[in-house]
């Protein structure tokens, strides 16, 4: 079992949809959470990090984190074409190892 | 956010010759360094963990003596690929964390091509 798990996609909305991305983990000593966009042929960019449990919003951005079931999630409100790339998810233990998902494609779709 | 430059961006190099790859942080010293490792439609590698001053550490399976990672300066680390084969061939990211940061900041990334 991977440590953080991350469904592939590809995912497709429509305009103006509201995306919902997830992740699970399974390393209860996990205490930040990441999320980073990345589009092709460039380097991840941070949208996003958490501590421990919560929500946390920045713009049409939302990540939420529930420690007790080890999930992690990014919200998308009135997503735009803008918004099509890879979404990558990733926790940090105490150790400072990082660890990442494989990423989740979106496509919006105008 | 802070920024983290990368250099070259595209590199095309002959069979056998080594490459460099700079990765500096612009307006945070990044205690922290990370090079990676992404091929395409695949998720990031993390090939090594360098802390400035100190040697790096590199990830199991990845070559020390072919990838040669310095991290002399608080805002510059550099990837060397010693006598790069086309197998090297690859998107190379780096990244950065201060010391009172968790967060990583990555860089455009650099596309090496070996011919």
């Amino acid at each position: 079992q991977k440590e953080v798990e991350q469904d592939p996609g590809p995912l497709s909305v429509p305009e103006g949809a509201i995306v919902s991305l997830n992740c699970t983990y399974s390393n209860s000593a996990f205490q930040y959470f990441m999320w980073y966009r990345q589009y092709s042929r460039k380097g991840p960019e941070l949208l996003m990090y958490t501590y421990s449990s919560g929500n946390k919003e920045d713009g049409r951005f939302t990540a939420q984190v529930d420690k007790s079931s080890k999930y992690i999630s990014l919200f998308i409100r009135d997503s735009q074409p803008s918004d099509s790339a890879t979404y990558l998810c990733a926790a940090l233990s105490g150790t400072y190892k990082y660890i990442f998902g494989t990423g989740t494609r979106l496509k919006v779709l105008a | 956010g802070a920024v983290v430059s990368q250099h070259p961006s595209w590199v095309i190099c002959k069979s056998g010759t080594s490459v460099k790859i700079e990765c500096r942080s612009l307006d945070f010293q990044a205690t922290t360094m990370f090079w990676y490792r992404q091929f395409p439609k695949q998720s990031l590698m993390l090939m090594a963990t360098s802390n400035e001053g100190s040697k790096a550490t590199y990830e199991q399976g990845v070559e020390k003596d072919k990838f040669l990672i310095n991290h002399a300066s608080l805002t510059l680390s550099t990837l060397t690929v010693t006598s790069a084969h086309p197998e090297d061939s690859s998107f190379y990211i780096c990244s950065a964390r201060s010391r009172q940061a968790y967060e990583q900041y990555f860089g455009p990334g650099t596309r090496l091509t070996v011919t």
